[in-house]
């Protein structure tokens, strides 16, 4: 049981290159989140899926792009990469956002460098 | 604008010491409010909290909330080298998708 996976680790891009983020989790959550995490401010929700198939922006969509057509993979895209991205992204899912048992399970992050 | 606030931002201490950190918020029909610990990587959850004034424990760790004063309190008994990491403070709203978390406290304790 993997819990929640996330690739790359690390990863260093250009301004204006594209590059996608996976994630992947095991544990049959029906709803999985992107985080990025800079210096003193704490994670902040970049986009929401409640479930399969459906996808919601949170406190800081600009720049990013999601897609979520399996349940247990959530896909978060930079279309043109820009040093402001520089950031540490977190993908986290839990079993059901609307339910009580809202506790999200973090990845291990990837850390992205825009050069 | 929905936020979430902890302090302090910062924290040295011995071990055996015991410490509070805070965290208060202003969120719009909040839900639950939890707490996680963050040492290299992944945030671990640690409590969730949804009604006042019922205190969760697990093992040298306590919290509490306060739905009338918007705040809620996490406290660690005699402290560990281990205990050294960011805690942070999340809050949800009812919908459960909306989760603001705050700025974390970075405790460090010393041997």
């Amino acid at each position: 049981n993997a819990g929640v996976t996330q690739t790359p680790k690390f990863q260093v891009l250009k301004t204006g290159q594209s590059m996608t983020l996976q994630c992947a989790q095991d544990m049959n959550h029906n709803s999985m989140y992107w985080y990025r995490q800079d210096p003193g401010m704490g994670l902040r929700l970049i986009y929401y899926s409640a479930s399969e198939g459906t996808t919601d922006k949170g406190e800081v969509p600009d720049g990013y792009n999601v897609s979520r057509l399996k349940k247990q993979n959530f896909l978060l895209g930079l279309e043109s990469a820009a040093p402001s991205q520089t950031s540490v992204y977190f993908c986290a899912s839990s079993y059901w956002a609307g339910g009580t048992n809202n506790e999200q399970f973090f990845g291990p992050g990837t850390r992205l460098t825009v050069l | 604008e929905d936020k979430v606030v902890q302090s302090p931002l910062s924290l040295v201490v011995h071990e055996g010491d015991t410490v509070t950190l805070n965290c208060s918020y202003e969120v719009t029909n909040f839900r639950s409010l939890l707490w996680y610990k963050q040492e290299k990587k992944a945030p671990t959850f640690l409590f969730m909290l949804t009604s006042s004034g019922i205190e969760k424990k697990s093992g040298r760790l306590s919290s509490i909330l306060d739905k009338k004063e918007l705040f809620s309190i996490l406290n660690i008994t005699a402290t560990q080298t281990g205990d050294s990491a960011i805690y942070l403070c999340a809050v949800t709203n009812t919908g459960g998708f909306k989760t603001i978390f705050g700025a974390g406290t970075r405790l460090f304790v010393k041997a």
